[in-house]
C-alpha cells in the first residue's frame, strides 16, 4: 500500500511570512495527525482529525496555526505568520481508525526553516 | 498528564554488541508504550508496543523491550546490533482510556560504530 504522502519536503521562509504543508493520508485511514518536532525532541502532537472532524487540537497555537480535512481525506497545516521557534519537522501521521489497536503511519515530514 | 524521560541523548556502540537505550514514563493512570525507530530522512516507523500481557515485548529487527511498572520503565535492548541499526529511536506513551494521543520522549541517537 502507499503510505503517507506529504509535501513540500523541505521549506525556507522567512519570519512573518506564510506556509503551507499538504498530507494525503493511506487509503481508508479515518484518522490524521499532525505532529510538530523541534530538533533535539521528540514530536509534538499539534491536531487530530477523525475523518473531517477535529478530535484533539489543544496543543495547536491557533493565533498562528490552522489546519483542516475537508473531505475527511488529505489535510492542509499553515502557519501564518511564521516565527523563529516555528522552524521544525512537520510530521502527518494516519491510522484506520483512532484507536489503540490502529497503528499510527508517518510520512517522511515537511521541514521547515524560518530565518 | 503523561511525560517520557530517554536518558540518554546518544548511544555509541560497536557493531555486533549488545545495546539498551533507557526509557522512564510518568503518569497517573495506566498506559500504554510504544518504541518508534526513524531512519534519516525517514517518517517513524513502530518497533514494539506494550498493551498488555507479558511484560516483555519482541518487536521487530530483533529489538524487545521490557515493561517495569514498579519502576515505570520501558526499556529497549537489542543483543547484537548491526550498522543499519543506526537511527534516533522514541520512547512514546498514551493513557488507556480515551483516544490516541502519543507523548514522545526526546529521543536516543544510536550510533554504531564498525
Amino acid at each position: 500500500e502507499a503510505g503517507v504522502a506529504q509535501s513540500p519536503r523541505y521549506k525556507i521562509i522567512e519570519k512573518r511570512q506564510s506556509v503551507a504543508f499538504w498530507c494525503n493520508p493511506i487509503s481508508g485511514h479515518a484518522t490524521l495527525y499532525w505532529y510538530q518536532q523541534i530538533l533535539g525532541q521528540g514530536p509534538k502532537l499539534l491536531i487530530q482529525f477523525q475523518n473531517n472532524g477535529v478530535v484533539d487540537d489543544s496543543q495547536l497555537p491557533k493565533d498562528r496555526f490552522s489546519a483542516e480535512r475537508l473531505k475527511g481525506v488529505d489535510s492542509t497545516l499553515k502557519i501564518q505568520p511564521a516565527k523563529l521557534e516555528d522552524s521544525a519537522v512537520y510530521l502527518c501521521a494516519s491510522s484506520l481508525e483512532g484507536d489503540i489497536h490502529s497503528p499510527l503511519h508517518f510520512g517522511n515530514g515537511t521541514r521547515l526553516t524560518v530565518t | 498528564a503523561q511525560s517520557v524521560t530517554q536518558l540518554d541523548s546518544q548511544v555509541p556502540v560497536f557493531e555486533e554488541a549488545p545495546v539498551e537505550l533507557r526509557c522512564n514514563y510518568s503518569s497517573s493512570v495506566s498506559v500504554y508504550l510504544f518504541w518508534y525507530v526513524q531512519y534519516p530522512n525517514q517518517g517513524l516507523q513502530l518497533l514494539l508496543k506494550y498493551l498488555s500481557g507479558s511484560t516483555l515485548v519482541k518487536g521487530i529487527n530483533g529489538f524487545e523491550a521490557e515493561f517495569n511498572k514498579s519502576q515505570t520503565s520501558f526499556h529497549l535492548r537489542k543483543p547484537s546490533v548491526h550498522i543499519s541499526d543506526t537511527a534516533e529511536y522514541f520512547c512514546a506513551v498514551t493513557k488507556i482510556q480515551g483516544a490516541q494521543k502519543l507523548v514522545f520522549g526526546q529521543g536516543t541517537r544510536l550510533t554504531i560504530n564498525p
